[in-house]
Parts: C-alpha cells; sequence; structure tokens
C-alpha cells in the first residue's frame, strides 16, 4: 500500500529562520512522483515541485530546497531565511502523477514568526 | 492562463439535501479530479474525469457522484447529506490526466451541512 508520512504536525519559526519539513512516503512501484503542495489559509493548494522517482537531483528554487533520496525513501523539504508569508500548511504527496490518485500526507502547518 | 476555478466558495447544506459543486478547469486541460479535505481524514481523492468518463475513484459511498462535459468543465454532487460530508472539497486539473502530469488546485468549495 502506498503511504506518506509527515510526522510533524505543526512547526513554530522565527523569521529568517531555515526549517526543513520532513516527508518519508511507502511505495512498491518503481516509477513514481513526489510532490509538495503549498495550503495558504485561503484554502488552494499551490503547486511547489515534481520529482519523479528516477531523478535524485537535489532542487534548489529561491529559498526552497527539495533533498529527495531513494535509500530512505524520503523527500524533505528546506525552506531558507523563512518569512511569514511562508506560513501554511504544507503537503507531501505521492501518486502517478495526472488524474491518478494521488495520495497526501497529513500535512505540516508552518507558523513563522516575525 | 487562468487557474482552475471553482463556485461557489461556500455553502451551507442541511442534512438530507443535495448539493452540487462546480469546477472549471484551466484552459486546455481535460482531466479533472475532486478531492475531499477534512480536518480528520486530511485530502482523500474522490474521483477522476477525462472526456466525460470517469476514469478513477476513491474510496467513497454512492452518494458521491459526479460528471463531466464537453469543455471538460466538471461537477460533484453529494445526495442525502450527512453532517461528515462538512469539507472543503477542491478540485484539480491537468492536461491529459497522464502520470507525469502536475494537478493544479482551484481555491475549493467550503460545505457546511448542519
Amino acid at each position: 500500500a502506498q503511504k506518506v508520512t509527515q510526522a510533524q504536525t505543526e512547526i513554530s519559526v522565527v523569521e529568517k529562520e531555515d526549517v526543513t519539513l520532513d516527508c518519508v512516503y511507502e511505495t512498491r512501484d518503481t516509477t513514481y512522483y513526489l510532490f509538495w503542495y503549498k495550503q495558504p489559509p485561503s484554502g488552494e493548494l499551490v503547486f511547489l515541485i515534481r520529482r519523479n522517482s528516477f531523478d535524485e537531483q537535489n532542487e534548489i528554487s529561491g529559498r526552497y530546497s527539495w533533498n529527495f533520496q531513494k535509500s530512505t525513501s524520503s523527500f524533505n523539504f528546506t525552506i531558507t531565511a523563512s518569512q511569514v508569508v511562508d506560513s501554511a500548511v504544507y503537503f507531501c504527496a505521492l501518486g502517478p502523477g495526472g488524474g491518478f490518485k494521488t495520495i497526501f500526507g497529513a500535512g505540516t502547518r508552518l507558523f513563522v514568526k516575525a | 492562463k487562468a487557474g482552475v476555478t471553482q463556485t461557489p466558495r461556500y455553502l451551507i447544506k442541511t442534512r438530507g439535501q443535495q448539493v452540487t459543486l462546480s469546477c472549471s478547469p484551466i484552459s486546455g486541460h481535460r482531466s479533472v479530479s475532486w478531492y475531499q479535505q477534512t480536518p480528520g481524514q486530511g485530502l482523500q481523492f474522490l474521483f477522476e474525469y477525462f472526456s466525460e468518463t470517469q476514469r478513477n475513484k476513491g474510496n467513497f459511498p454512492g452518494r458521491f457522484s459526479g460528471r463531466q462535459f464537453s469543455n471538460s468543465r466538471s461537477e460533484m454532487n453529494v445526495s442525502t447529506l450527512e453532517l461528515g460530508d462538512s469539507a472543503l472539497y477542491l478540485c484539480a486539473s491537468s492536461g491529459l490526466g497522464r502520470t507525469s502530469e502536475t494537478q493544479y488546485f482551484g481555491p475549493g468549495t467550503r460545505l457546511l451541512v448542519l
């Protein structure tokens, strides 16, 4: 069975701190995709990144970076120099992608205090 | 390009009633998926439509149904509403629903059942 675990329910940091959100997944598929989405208070899920199972390169986009390690089935997300606008719930997801069933983790609520 | 739009944004119904939610995908996208988000169960996949056909289905009772029109717009219907149906209903679209694609989400419809 497929599963995504985000063990951190809530994280609170002070602005400019770095923060890492953990994501551990389980799947027997050899081809799969991992996603991170951000959900601000407005409710809309905002797509952040997609990574396929054959691409273990880490990625950096501005203050965001992702560390994918197949050996530990983890896909962690780091925000460098956090800002108040980063406050949101962040979801890690696993799936074939597209319109097929995507499994979401329970989410990590991030509070960034000024 | 306009994003995924959902109407209405908020809805209040009473037990036993039925409700219809609407979703317009990103222009050119033909796959539409629906998700239910609750505090207790998190984000759960309801179903996916492609070319007016339901292609994938989650584990929800038959009270939850949907359809897709020739312009790819989709509607979701919940009959005989129960208190537990109170949730944020999110719609997502992708191009052809291929496994390599990313789903983009709308702002959701927040349903409250009294």
